[in-house]
């Protein structure tokens, strides 16, 4: 089975420039969800997607994040315009009904 | 949400068992006690979970508490790809978590695990 893909692996910006990361989950997963682990911490959920519908953004920072979900396979996370604290990785992880969460190995961004 | 202990880091030797603990004093009689690991650069990996009875699978088992305030993660034979940071979880409930014992995770700080060859 092919695992959660994530891409880029590695991106640097500037800080206020615009970035999006993109994530595949595993076929037939309905469930998406983004994390963000700054380091030394443990990764802390951003938003989950049901399909293409969002349940759970409580945590996003909406005024500069945004997520979106279409057809309710693929999905992109954009921060515009990043600032200097979001440097981290961002992690994305799709469940199966009655599985545990499965997660890609993120992207890791850096803000200059 | 229900909340966990777990210390901050721990050591073994390879080939050696090794027993990561985790306290939760405050679970409710519903909590599943989940735990996952993440290794370096790559993201987080389920490891196993249960609610009230001992569990085995191929990675690990988990002992629970009888009175479910505590558990323990063992690890039968360390080896050096078992360093990583592993994570004591009791997933959030909600109407989107599926009715299945897969809720919504919290992660904490975990405990850092090193093998010494």
């Amino acid at each position: 089975e092919a695992g959660v893909a994530q891409s880029p692996r590695y991106k640097i910006i500037e800080k206020r420039q615009s970035v999006a990361f993109w994530c595949n989950p595993i076929s037939g997963h309905a469930t998406l969800y983004w994390y963000q682990q700054i380091l030394g911490q443990g990764p802390k959920l951003l938003i989950q997607f049901q399909n293409n519908g969002v349940v759970d953004d409580s945590q996003l920072p909406k005024d500069r994040f945004s997520a979106e979900r279409l057809k309710g396979v693929d999905s992109t996370l954009k921060i515009q315009p990043a600032k200097l604290e979001d440097s981290a990785v961002y992690l994305c992880a799709s469940r199966g009904t009655g599985q545990p969460q499965h997660f890609g190995d993120g992207t890791r961004l850096s803000i200059l | 949400d229900a909340k966990t202990t777990q210390p901050n880091s721990m050591e073994s030797n390879e080939e050696e068992p090794v027993h990561l603990p985790c306290n939760h004093s405050t679970i409710s009689g519903t909590d599943y006690i989940h735990w996952y690991r993440q290794l370096p650069s790559q993201g987080p990996e389920y490891v196993i979970h249960g609610l009230t009875s001992n569990v085995n699978n191929r990675m690990a088992s988990l002992a629970i508490a009888e009175d479910r305030k505590s558990s323990t993660l063992i690890l039968h034979r360390a080896t050096l790809r078992d360093a990583a940071v592993y994570y004591c979880i009791l997933p959030a409930w909600g109407p989107n978590a599926g009715g299945t014992s897969y809720g919504k995770l919290t992660f904490g700080q975990g405990t850092i695990l090193t093998v010494h060859p």
